[in-house]
């Protein structure tokens, strides 16, 4: 499989609780992205790494929400004290730009579908 | 920030017609507008895009369009098949940030 890949595919947790909710990108793709789904939505930016450099954050909701990729290939979005309003598919894209202006195909992995109760 | 809309929301067409859907956005430095395909329980999956110097292209049974003066753009599927049922989303932006629709649940009856 040399697709995208996240993990868990499903996760329930109890309001309050801390998530984390992991990607592996294709192998050798430098960019990075995250997308919250919400039901019967189209995904919505997060955040933006490129290598181990988070570029762009300013799609995150709010300081509850973390994101990291310490190097460069594997990342990590975590949710500090969760609300049922996190309640969503959590996308994880990876491209590789040929150069910085470049636009190359985003690979979606399936998602992570997070339940708050 | 980049506002994307798009029409319409549902479409059932017969199997072998064409299916358009259209998509407008607001930020005139977007110059990337991609076609995405999703499947329930499945990540988004690209089947077209377009870029701001080009005003058509076509790939087979799908070919999309820009209108960079009205700011809107359209996808255009023919011969539909079963197949094709699936939820589509436009976007617009840059290689760094993407701004999708809300989505289009196309059914394509046999």
């Amino acid at each position: 499989g040399a697709g995208v890949s996240q993990s868990p595919r499903y996760k329930v947790a109890k309001r309050g609780q801390d998530v984390a909710l992991r990607c592996d990108p294709i192998s050798g793709h430098v960019s990075l992205f995250w997308y919250q789904q919400a039901l019967g939505q189209g995904p919505e930016f997060l955040t933006y790494f490129q290598n181990e450099a988070q570029l762009d954050k300013s799609g995150l909701p709010s300081d509850r929400f973390f994101a990291e990729r310490p190097e460069g290939s594997v990342s990590t979005l975590k949710i500090q004290r969760t609300q049922q309003e996190d309640s969503a598919v959590y996308l994880c894209a990876s491209s590789r730009p040929l150069a910085e202006s470049s636009y190359n195909e985003q690979f979606f992995g399936p998602g992570t579908r997070l339940t708050v109760l | 920030g980049e506002n994307v809309e798009q029409h319409p929301s549902t479409l059932s067409v017969q199997e072998g017609d064409s299916a358009v859907i259209k998509c407008t956005y607001s930020d005139s430095a977007s110059n990337y507008f991609p076609w995405y395909k999703q499947e329930l329980g499945k990540g988004p999956q690209l089947i077209i895009d377009i870029r701001s110097n080009v005003g058509e292209k076509k790939d087979q049974r799908i070919a999309v369009t820009l209108n960079k003066t009205a700011k809107h753009f359209s996808l255009h599927i023919t011969e539909t098949q079963p197949e094709d049922s699936a939820v589509y989303f436009c976007a617009a932006g840059s290689a760094r940030q993407l701004t999708f629709g809300s989505g289009t649940q196309l059914t394509v009856l046999p």
